[in-house]
């Protein structure tokens, strides 16, 4: 399995917080994703990046902000966090290329209360 | 934004039966993965189609591309309880990142 960690693993947390949730690899891979999962929605890209210092907006990235200071870490912070934006959370990982095969951590579940 | 539909949502059969799950959009991809994801886990990538009209097989796994690269096909042979979970198709366009399907929910009942 790809070395991928997220912490935590779950939070619940009230409207209005600040929220950080962490992923960290241990394979060096240059791409890293967020995406939230909801019933009926599948996985919806939030941000991700293509190395360090180097991000871009997915498709939902409203109310979320990311960063990404080492090949390893790359961070999801909701400013203020909303009923709406309880979900699950993947981190992904991928080296890119013609295939571009991602490897997902096992997923945050964040609820705002 | 591509979006891509999957058919049927849910999907409830006997073990030994077979099967197949379609992946759907009017938008053209570069390639297509399927992936399968258990309860409480992240999705683990079953294949990676490219070319149009390709198959691949994995085991009782079939995939299938469209020759068109508009759609896929995922036919499963002799069902199995461990084949139970979360299908989901993602489609890469232009660009590193894939737009996933809302998924088809298989039960494989012993």
């Amino acid at each position: 399995d790809a070395g991928i960690t997220q912490s935590p693993r779950h939070k619940v947390t009230e409207t209005g917080t600040p929220v950080t949730l962490r992923c960290h690899q241990t394979e060096n891979h240059r791409y890293m994703y967020w995406y939230r999962q909801d019933p009926g929605h599948g996985l919806r890209l939030i941000h991700y990046s293509y190395g360090v210092k180097d991000t871009d907006k997915g498709e939902v990235s409203d109310g979320y902000s990311v960063s990404r200071s080492k090949t390893e870490d790359f961070l999801l912070t909701l400013e203020s966090a909303t009923s709406s934006q309880t979900s699950v959370y993947f981190c992904a990982i991928s080296e890119g290329g013609p295939y571009n095969e991602q490897f997902f951590g096992p997923g945050t579940r964040l609820t705002v209360l | 934004t591509q979006l891509l539909e999957q058919s049927p949502q849910f999907l409830s059969i006997q073990e030994g039966e077979n099967l197949t799950v379609y992946c759907n959009s009017s938008s053209v991809f570069s390639s297509l993965q399927w992936y399968r994801q258990e309860p409480g886990e992240g999705p683990v990538l079953l294949v990676t189609v490219v070319t149009g009209g390709e198959v691949k097989k994995l085991k009782r796994l079939t995939f299938q591309f469209g020759d068109a690269r508009k759609d896929s096909s995922l036919h499963i042979t002799a069902a199995q309880p461990g084949d139970t979970g979360l299908y989901l198709c993602a489609a890469r366009g232009y660009g590193q990142n894939f737009v996933f399907g809302p998924g088809t929910r298989l039960s494989v009942l012993p």
